[in-house]
């Protein structure tokens, strides 16, 4: 089954950091364009980095660049997403998606709740 | 990047067919057949709903369906049935310095 687990999510203080883990299965995750999209608690859908196949090319939204770094490790199936300098308006679910069938996000995770709060 | 617009509400009595819009630019939904659909349940991840415009991934039923007029995309939904309420949103790649970009989300409701 193809499948997007992501992990790594919680409660942090302003001014904190946390790393997303989003662990993949059942495709060549080698092979395919990843990205991360969040969305803040009853809002719509916000994209936030891309990173191409082999992590040659790496795209940030304006609101998360020079704080998030988007990585990946082909050997573990795995990509992360480190977060430094997080603020209260970073607080939304996380999801990891695959990109596919003419850049659409064709495979996605369940999400993982990211919460900054003192 | 600004967020593609969308409506912020549809509605339809079951059976009917509603049309939601999602309006861009040319450096999007304008300039590339890269437009893409997802729905959205409460509490749920957002599922692939049409791709490169018009096409259905296996196992979306025929009554999603999709096309582009200028910077305009639309999703129509026919023969509107009781679990087709739900968020709606569409993406576009883009040729701005962030290849992707939402719309702002359509809330689906069966009368």
């Amino acid at each position: 089954e193809v499948q997007l687990v992501e992990s790594g999510g919680g409660l942090v203080q302003p001014g904190g950091s946390l790393r997303l883990s989003c662990a993949a299965s059942g495709f060549t995750f080698s092979s395919y364009e990843m990205n991360w999209v969040r969305q803040a608690p009853g809002k719509g859908l916000e994209w936030v980095s891309y990173i191409s196949s082999s992590g040659s090319t790496i795209y940030y939204a304006d609101s998360v660049k020079g704080r998030f770094t988007i990585s990946r490790d082909n050997a573990k199936n795995s990509l992360y997403l480190q977060m430094n300098s997080l603020r209260a308006e970073d607080t939304a679910v996380y999801y990891c998606a695959r990109v596919h069938m003419g850049d659409a996000f064709d495979i996605w995770g369940q999400g993982t709740m990211v919460t900054v709060s003192s | 990047q600004s967020a593609l617009t969308q409506p912020a509400s549809v509605s339809g009595s079951p059976g009917q067919s509603i049309t939601i819009s999602c309006t861009g630019t040319s450096s999007d939904v304008g300039g590339y057949n890269y437009v893409s659909w997802y729905q959205q349940h409460p509490g749920k991840a957002p599922k692939l709903m049409i791709y490169e415009v018009s096409n259905r991934p296996s196992g979306v039923p025929d009554r999603f369906s999709g096309s582009k007029s200028g910077n305009t995309a639309s999703l129509t939904i026919s023969g509107l049935q009781a679990e087709d309420e739900a968020d709606y949103y569409c993406s576009s790649y883009t040729s701005s310095s962030t290849p992707y970009v939402f719309g702002t989300g359509t809330k689906v409701t069966v009368l």
